[in-house]
Protein backbone atom coordinates (compact mmCIF):
# COMPACT_ATOMS: atom_id res chain seq x y z
CA UNK A 1 0.00 0.00 0.00
CA UNK A 2 2.05 3.21 -1.15
CA UNK A 3 0.62 5.87 0.79
CA UNK A 4 3.67 8.08 -1.31
CA UNK A 5 3.93 7.67 -4.99
CA UNK A 6 6.52 9.21 -7.17
CA UNK A 7 5.55 7.87 -10.52
CA UNK A 8 8.24 9.21 -12.73
CA UNK A 9 11.53 7.02 -11.95
CA UNK A 10 13.59 9.54 -14.22
CA UNK A 11 13.36 13.41 -15.29
CA UNK A 12 15.97 14.56 -17.91
CA UNK A 13 16.36 18.95 -17.78
CA UNK A 14 18.13 20.83 -19.72
CA UNK A 15 20.34 23.27 -17.73
CA UNK A 16 19.15 26.22 -16.86
CA UNK A 17 15.36 25.29 -17.69
CA UNK A 18 12.84 24.58 -14.86
CA UNK A 19 12.70 21.02 -13.44
CA UNK A 20 9.59 19.94 -12.20
CA UNK A 21 9.04 16.73 -9.69
CA UNK A 22 5.77 15.77 -8.78
CA UNK A 23 4.53 13.53 -5.85
CA UNK A 24 0.71 12.43 -4.83
CA UNK A 25 0.12 11.03 -1.42
CA UNK A 26 -3.30 8.96 -0.33
CA UNK A 27 -3.56 9.74 3.04
CA UNK A 28 -4.97 12.40 4.00
CA UNK A 29 -3.99 12.72 7.30
CA UNK A 30 -0.81 13.95 6.28
CA UNK A 31 -0.39 17.40 7.63
CA UNK A 32 3.54 17.81 6.77
CA UNK A 33 5.31 17.39 3.62
CA UNK A 34 9.25 17.31 2.74
CA UNK A 35 11.41 16.97 0.16
CA UNK A 36 15.01 15.24 0.43
CA UNK A 37 17.92 14.85 -2.09
CA UNK A 38 20.08 12.21 -2.47
CA UNK A 39 23.56 12.24 -4.14
CA UNK A 40 25.10 8.19 -4.56
CA UNK A 41 26.55 6.79 -1.86
CA UNK A 42 25.18 9.41 0.70
CA UNK A 43 22.44 9.80 3.06
CA UNK A 44 19.33 11.76 2.15
CA UNK A 45 19.53 15.51 2.56
CA UNK A 46 16.75 17.82 3.46
CA UNK A 47 15.71 20.28 1.23
CA UNK A 48 12.68 22.07 1.95
CA UNK A 49 9.23 20.88 3.07
CA UNK A 50 5.72 22.55 3.50
CA UNK A 51 2.76 22.33 6.05
CA UNK A 52 -0.35 21.27 4.98
CA UNK A 53 -2.15 24.98 6.12
CA UNK A 54 0.24 26.32 3.41
CA UNK A 55 -0.32 26.01 -0.49
CA UNK A 56 3.54 27.14 -1.22
CA UNK A 57 6.74 27.45 0.30
CA UNK A 58 9.92 29.05 -1.29
CA UNK A 59 13.58 28.79 -0.35
CA UNK A 60 16.00 30.24 -3.37
CA UNK A 61 16.31 28.25 -6.47
CA UNK A 62 13.44 25.72 -5.30
CA UNK A 63 9.52 26.03 -4.54
CA UNK A 64 7.19 23.45 -3.14
CA UNK A 65 3.29 23.33 -4.04
CA UNK A 66 0.50 21.50 -2.48
CA UNK A 67 -2.67 20.67 -3.42
CA UNK A 68 -4.47 19.26 -0.87
CA UNK A 69 -7.54 18.47 -2.67
CA UNK A 70 -6.13 16.85 -5.48
CA UNK A 71 -3.42 15.28 -2.79
CA UNK A 72 -0.60 16.23 -4.57
CA UNK A 73 2.87 17.89 -4.02
CA UNK A 74 5.43 19.45 -6.80
CA UNK A 75 8.68 20.66 -5.83
CA UNK A 76 9.84 23.30 -8.77
CA UNK A 77 13.79 24.15 -9.25
CA UNK A 78 14.53 27.26 -11.39
CA UNK A 79 16.99 27.04 -12.98
CA UNK A 80 18.24 23.69 -13.00
CA UNK A 81 21.82 23.64 -11.84
CA UNK A 82 24.37 20.33 -13.01
CA UNK A 83 24.51 20.07 -9.26
CA UNK A 84 20.83 19.50 -9.00
CA UNK A 85 21.54 16.25 -10.16
CA UNK A 86 20.22 13.32 -7.50
CA UNK A 87 17.67 11.34 -6.75
CA UNK A 88 14.38 13.26 -5.25
CA UNK A 89 12.52 12.03 -2.39
CA UNK A 90 8.96 13.07 -1.52
CA UNK A 91 8.19 12.10 2.13
CA UNK A 92 4.91 12.47 4.26
CA UNK A 93 4.22 12.81 7.72
CA UNK A 94 1.01 12.51 9.26
CA UNK A 95 -1.26 13.34 12.74
CA UNK A 96 -1.64 9.39 12.64
CA UNK A 97 1.85 8.07 11.62
CA UNK A 98 3.77 8.44 14.92
CA UNK A 99 6.39 10.75 14.01
CA UNK A 100 7.46 8.21 11.37
CA UNK A 101 8.15 9.65 7.84
CA UNK A 102 6.16 7.69 4.80
CA UNK A 103 8.63 8.14 1.41
CA UNK A 104 7.88 7.77 -2.18
CA UNK A 105 10.18 5.53 -4.45
CA UNK A 106 12.17 8.76 -5.87
CA UNK A 107 12.83 10.59 -8.99
CA UNK A 108 16.09 10.45 -10.52
CA UNK A 109 16.70 14.27 -12.01
CA UNK A 110 19.43 14.94 -14.65
CA UNK A 111 20.64 18.14 -15.50
CA UNK A 112 21.95 17.97 -19.35
CA UNK A 113 24.87 20.36 -19.83
CA UNK B 1 30.13 20.28 14.47
CA UNK B 2 30.05 16.42 13.19
CA UNK B 3 27.22 14.91 11.43
CA UNK B 4 25.15 11.94 11.91
CA UNK B 5 27.88 8.83 11.67
CA UNK B 6 27.11 5.54 10.98
CA UNK B 7 29.58 2.23 10.72
CA UNK B 8 30.59 0.71 8.96
CA UNK B 9 29.91 2.08 5.84
CA UNK B 10 30.01 -1.17 3.60
CA UNK B 11 29.17 -4.94 5.65
CA UNK B 12 29.46 -8.16 3.82
CA UNK B 13 28.10 -11.12 5.89
CA UNK B 14 27.21 -14.73 4.31
CA UNK B 15 23.84 -16.06 5.24
CA UNK B 16 23.33 -16.54 8.80
CA UNK B 17 26.07 -14.42 10.48
CA UNK B 18 24.95 -11.75 12.44
CA UNK B 19 24.94 -8.02 11.00
CA UNK B 20 25.64 -4.90 13.61
CA UNK B 21 25.03 -1.75 12.26
CA UNK B 22 26.23 1.21 14.18
CA UNK B 23 24.94 5.02 14.61
CA UNK B 24 25.90 8.11 16.71
CA UNK B 25 23.32 10.74 16.06
CA UNK B 26 24.31 14.70 15.66
CA UNK B 27 25.14 16.23 18.91
CA UNK B 28 22.16 17.16 21.01
CA UNK B 29 20.19 15.28 18.99
CA UNK B 30 18.50 12.14 21.09
CA UNK B 31 16.17 11.24 18.91
CA UNK B 32 17.37 8.23 16.20
CA UNK B 33 15.40 6.83 13.50
CA UNK B 34 16.33 3.29 11.43
CA UNK B 35 15.50 3.23 7.54
CA UNK B 36 15.88 0.51 5.04
CA UNK B 37 15.93 1.13 1.79
CA UNK B 38 15.94 -1.58 -0.91
CA UNK B 39 17.07 -1.40 -4.87
CA UNK B 40 14.98 1.26 -6.62
CA UNK B 41 12.59 2.03 -3.79
CA UNK B 42 11.91 4.58 -1.70
CA UNK B 43 13.07 4.63 2.26
CA UNK B 44 11.28 2.59 4.60
CA UNK B 45 10.49 2.80 8.48
CA UNK B 46 11.84 0.72 10.74
CA UNK B 47 12.29 1.78 13.98
CA UNK B 48 12.67 4.98 16.30
CA UNK B 49 14.20 4.81 19.84
CA UNK B 50 15.30 7.95 22.60
CA UNK B 51 17.56 7.16 24.68
CA UNK B 52 17.25 3.90 26.52
CA UNK B 53 13.64 3.07 24.98
CA UNK B 54 12.20 1.75 21.42
CA UNK B 55 9.43 4.79 20.86
CA UNK B 56 8.13 2.80 17.77
CA UNK B 57 8.98 -0.69 15.86
CA UNK B 58 5.86 -1.22 13.88
CA UNK B 59 8.09 -1.03 10.71
CA UNK B 60 10.89 -3.59 11.95
CA UNK B 61 10.43 -7.37 11.09
CA UNK B 62 9.12 -8.98 14.06
CA UNK B 63 12.05 -12.10 14.25
CA UNK B 64 15.92 -11.67 13.88
CA UNK B 65 15.95 -7.58 13.93
CA UNK B 66 16.74 -5.42 17.22
CA UNK B 67 17.31 -2.00 18.06
CA UNK B 68 18.95 -0.30 20.77
CA UNK B 69 20.05 3.21 22.00
CA UNK B 70 21.84 3.03 24.96
CA UNK B 71 21.99 6.13 27.56
CA UNK B 72 26.11 5.87 26.38
CA UNK B 73 27.37 4.84 22.83
CA UNK B 74 25.44 4.57 19.33
CA UNK B 75 22.53 3.59 18.47
CA UNK B 76 22.91 -0.14 17.53
CA UNK B 77 20.99 -2.36 14.48
CA UNK B 78 21.28 -5.92 14.64
CA UNK B 79 20.30 -8.39 12.54
CA UNK B 80 20.59 -12.15 13.51
CA UNK B 81 21.07 -15.35 11.11
CA UNK B 82 20.90 -12.72 8.02
CA UNK B 83 19.77 -13.66 4.44
CA UNK B 84 20.11 -12.49 0.83
CA UNK B 85 16.46 -10.28 1.51
CA UNK B 86 18.92 -8.37 4.12
CA UNK B 87 21.10 -7.03 1.62
CA UNK B 88 19.94 -3.37 1.43
CA UNK B 89 21.29 0.00 2.31
CA UNK B 90 20.28 0.95 6.02
CA UNK B 91 19.91 4.39 7.09
CA UNK B 92 19.95 6.07 10.15
CA UNK B 93 18.99 9.66 11.21
CA UNK B 94 18.68 11.88 14.42
CA UNK B 95 16.27 15.30 15.40
CA UNK B 96 16.57 16.97 18.36
CA UNK B 97 12.86 16.51 19.11
CA UNK B 98 10.96 13.57 17.95
CA UNK B 99 9.31 14.07 14.15
CA UNK B 100 9.74 16.19 11.29
CA UNK B 101 8.21 19.19 12.06
CA UNK B 102 9.87 22.85 11.06
CA UNK B 103 12.97 23.33 12.45
CA UNK B 104 12.80 19.26 13.30
CA UNK B 105 14.08 18.07 10.18
CA UNK B 106 15.52 14.49 10.62
CA UNK B 107 19.45 14.48 9.39
CA UNK B 108 20.80 11.33 7.57
CA UNK B 109 23.80 9.33 8.14
CA UNK B 110 25.35 8.26 4.67
CA UNK B 111 24.55 4.46 5.38
CA UNK B 112 25.35 1.16 5.43
CA UNK B 113 25.34 -1.05 2.79
CA UNK B 114 24.84 -4.67 3.73
CA UNK B 115 25.89 -7.31 1.71
CA UNK B 116 24.75 -10.66 2.11
CA UNK B 117 26.10 -13.89 0.12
Amino acid sequence: DQQVKQNSPSLSVQEGRISILNCDYTNSMFDYFLWYKKYPAEGPTFLISISSIKDKNEDGRFTVFLNKSAKHLSLHIVPSQPGDSAVYFCAAEGMDSNYQLIWGAGTKLIIKP
Amino acid sequence: NAGVMQNPRHLVRRRGQEARLRCSPMKGHSHVYWYRQLPEEGLKFMVYLQKENIIDESGMPKERFSAEFPKEGPSILRIQQVVRGDSAAYFCASSPQPGAGFYNEQFFGPGTRLTVL
